[in-house]
């Protein structure tokens, strides 16, 4: 079965701090997609990072950056010097291309992450 | 703009009525998707359209139903055989060379 992890229900920071979020996933499939998304209190899922299964290198945008390690089925992901905009619920998720347009996600529960400033 | 339109924002509805929430793509994708979050959980797949005419049961259909009659449009529709209708509804798509999943602004539905 396919399952996400994301134990850390909130984490508060004040503004400026490093704070990294942690996702570990279940799969036994050995081709899959790892993705994050913010939610801000508007409610819509922004699209922040995709990364396949087969591409282990970590990956800097600006002051985000995501560790992928499949030994650890951990993709974790770090905001540095965070701002108050960055508050938000943040979802890791998994899944599987059947090889077509279908592409199903199995979302993490979220990590609220409150800055402060 | 090119984006997913999720209408409407907030939604009432009394029990035993079915309800229809609409979302519209302009983004040609081929596959669209219907997710009910709750609060403190994360997002559960309800009905997913990889093609028109076509769709499939996600993980928790029961008590919904769906139609595919355009590519640009994926109707959700809750019925009152649906026990816990209060939810936030997100709808989304992809195409077939992206496998990243674009997403609507959601619509709240409360059952008064």
């Amino acid at each position: 079965a396919q399952k996400v992890t994301q134990a850390q229900t909130e984490i508060s920071v004040v503004e400026k701090e490093d704070v990294t979020l942690d996702c570990v996933y279940e799969t036994r499939d050995t081709t899959y997609y790892l993705f994050w998304y913010k939610q801000p209190p508007s409610g819509e899922l922004v699209f922040l990072i995709r990364r396949n299964s087969f591409d282990e290198q970590n990956e800097i945008s600006g002051r985000y950056s995501w560790n992928f390690q499949k030994s650890t089925s951990s993709f974790n992901f770090t905001i540095t010097a965070s701002q108050v905009v960055d508050s938000a619920v943040y979802f890791c998720a998994l899944s599987k291309n059947y090889g077509g347009a279908t592409n199903k996600l199995i979302f993490g529960t979220g990590t609220l992450l409150a800055v402060q400033p | 703009d090119g984006g997913i339109t999720q209408s409407p924002k907030y939604l009432f509805r009394k029990e035993g009525q079915n309800v229809t929430l609409s979302c519209e793509q302009n983004l040609n994708h081929d596959a669209m998707y219907w997710y009910r979050q709750d609060p403190g959980q994360g997002l559960r797949l309800i009905y997913y359209s990889q093609i028109v005419n076509d769709f499939q049961k996600g993980d928790i259909a029961e008590g919904y139903s769906v139609s595919r009659e355009k590519k640009e449009s994926f109707p959700l529709t809750v019925t009152s055989a649906q026990k816990n209708p209060t939810a936030f509804y997100l709808c989304a798509s992809s195409n077939d060379l992206t496998t990243e999943a674009f997403f609507g602004q959601g619509t709240r539905l409360t059952v008064v």
